[in-house]
């Protein structure tokens, strides 16, 4: 059972372009939702992340909008450079007992950004 | 790489044999988590910690156990390592005191090829 949904599974923009990932949840228990960046031969990173209660939230760059009653939310880059080629990953945070966590992944999105 | 050291980064080893992967880390987090990245899975949970000794199942936890011994390490095993346990392998930390809703850090990986 896929509980994060992400699409699309690759994409290539231009230089300067605005490419838009998607991700979709179904179990509403979820309530934290980062994104991660990942470039070859390297762990995840933390990009960026939202809390249901917020629509949208920017850094730099980088915009989530969180649609709740669709149980949707996307990452937006704004004028996207080479530099940003990588796979990106959508995660849902629920709480799962005692005092943990648990993060569940989409199964990611390779981004090309052309010069 | 947050204070996270996997060992080794590669290993090639033969179908049949014990392998032991080890994850370091020096930020005295309370949680650490072991993953496996597969393409089109993105990243799945094998096995957790959320204190020494204590240890929990992931979702794809079959043939591979975990210990932790001390805060700063934990080691996934596999028993008795099979081809369809070749894989990119990553391990993360984590501190619900330090971070909101488990923002998880990541290692840089270790790359393991059963033949």
């Amino acid at each position: 059972q896929q509980q994060v949904k992400q699409s699309p599974q690759s994409l290539i923009v231009q230089k300067g372009g605005i490419p838009i990932i998607n991700c979709a949840y179904e179990n509403t228990a979820f309530d934290y939702f980062p994104w991660y960046q990942q470039f070859p031969g390297k762990g995840p990173a933390l990009l960026i992340a939202i809390r249901p209660d917020v629509s949208e939230k920017k850094e730099g760059r980088f915009t989530i909008s969180f649609n709740k009653s669709a149980k949707q939310f996307s990452l937006h880059i704004m004028d996207s450079q080479p530099g940003d080629s990588a796979t990106y990953f959508c995660a849902a945070s629920r709480y799962s007992g005692g005092s943990n966590y648990k993060l569940t992944f989409g199964k990611g999105t390779l981004l090309t950004v052309n010069p | 790489d947050a204070g996270i050291t996997q060992s080794p980064r590669h290993k090639v080893t033969e179908t049949g044999t014990p392998v032991t992967l080890r994850c370091h880390q020096t930020e005295n987090h309370r949680y650490m988590y072991w993953y496996r990245q597969d393409p089109g899975h993105g990243l799945r949970l094998i096995h957790y910690s959320y204190g020494v000794k204590d240890t929990d199942k992931g979702e794809v936890s079959d043939g591979y156990s975990v210990s932790r011994s001390k805060t700063e390490d934990f080691l996934l095993t596999l028993e008795s390592a099979t081809s369809s346990q070749t894989s990119v392998y990553f391990c993360a930390i984590s501190d619900l005191y330090r971070e909101a809703k488990n923002i998880q850090y990541f290692g840089a990986g270790t790359r393991l090829s059963v033949l």
